[in-house]
C-alpha cells in the first residue's frame, strides 16, 4: 500500500534553532519527493522537489535529503524564523502509465517558532 | 499569488443548503484537482480533471457534484453536506502528461467549509 508517514507530528522550537522533520514512505512506482509549506490559511506551497538520483537539495535555509534505498526524506530548516511556523507536508509521487502521476500525501508536521 | 483563486474563501451552510465553490487558475495549465483537508489527515484527493474530463473520482458520495466547464474553471457543487464534511477545501492545477510529470501541483488557499 502506498503510503508516507512524517514525524514528528509537532514540533516547537526558538526562533534562530536548527530543526529536521521526518519522511518515511512506500510508494511504487517512486517517481518524486516533494515536501510542500502550508502556512495557516492558505494553500500548500512546493518548497523542493527531488527526483530518484538526488540525494540533497537546498532552498534557502531550507534543506532537503533523499535516501532511496532507505526510503526516507528530510527537511532540515536552519536559523529558523517566525515566518516558518507552518505545516510542512511531504508528497511522494508515484509514475503512472500515461505520464500521470499519482500523490501521495503525508499529515504534515506542525512546526511552530516562538521568539 | 500562487495563480489559482478560490472563492469563497468562508462558508457556513445548513445540511439543507445548496452551494457551489469555485476554482480558477490562470497558469495554462491542463489538470485540476479538488481536495479535502480535515485537521491532522493527509490532504484527501477527491476529483482529478485532465482536458475538462473527470479522469479519478476516489470514492467521493454524491453529495459532492465536480464541474469543469472548461481548463481554467472548476466548481465543486455541494448539497445535503452532513457535519463531518466540515473542512478546507483545496483546489489546485498542474501541467500533466509526458513532460510535464515533475511538475507541481499549485494550490489555491482553499474554501473552509463548515455545516451547522
Amino acid at each position: 500500500k502506498n503510503q508516507v508517514e512524517q514525524s514528528p507530528q509537532s514540533l516547537i522550537i526558538l526562533e534562530g534553532k536548527n530543526c529536521t522533520l521526518q519522511c518515511n514512505y512506500t510508494v511504487s512506482p517512486f517517481s518524486n519527493l516533494r515536501w510542500y509549506k502550508q502556512d495557516t490559511g492558505r494553500g500548500p506551497v512546493s518548497l523542493t522537489i527531488m527526483t530518484f538520483s538526488e540525494n540533497t537539495k537546498s532552498n534557502g535555509r531550507y534543506t532537503a535529503t533523499l535516501d532511496a534505498d532507505t526510503k526516507q526524506s528530510s527537511l532540515h530548516i536552519t536559523a529558523s524564523q517566525l515566518s516558518d511556523s507552518a505545516s510542512y507536508i511531504c508528497v511522494v509521487s508515484a509514475r503512472l502509465s500515461g505520464g500521470y502521476n499519482k500523490l501521495i500525501f503525508g499529515a504534515g508536521t506542525r512546526l511552530a517558532v516562538h521568539p | 499569488e500562487t495563480g489559482v483563486t478560490q472563492t469563497p474563501r468562508h462558508l457556513v451552510m445548513g445540511m439543507t443548503n445548496k452551494k457551489s465553490l469555485k476554482c480558477e487558475q490562470h497558469l495554462g495549465h491542463n489538470a485540476m484537482y479538488w481536495y479535502k483537508q480535515s485537521a491532522k489527515k493527509p490532504l484527501e484527493l477527491m476529483f482529478v480533471y485532465s482536458l475538462e474530463e473527470r479522469v479519478e473520482n476516489n470514492s467521493v458520495p454524491s453529495r459532492f457534484s465536480p464541474e469543469c466547464p472548461n481548463s481554467s474553471h472548476l466548481f465543486l457543487h455541494l448539497h445535503t453536506l452532513q457535519p463531518e464534511d466540515s473542512a478546507l477545501y483545496l483546489c489546485a492545477s498542474s501541467q500533466e502528461g509526458y513532460g510535464g510529470a515533475d511538475q507541481p501541483q499549485h494550490f489555491g488557499d482553499g474554501t473552509r467549509l463548515s455545516i451547522l
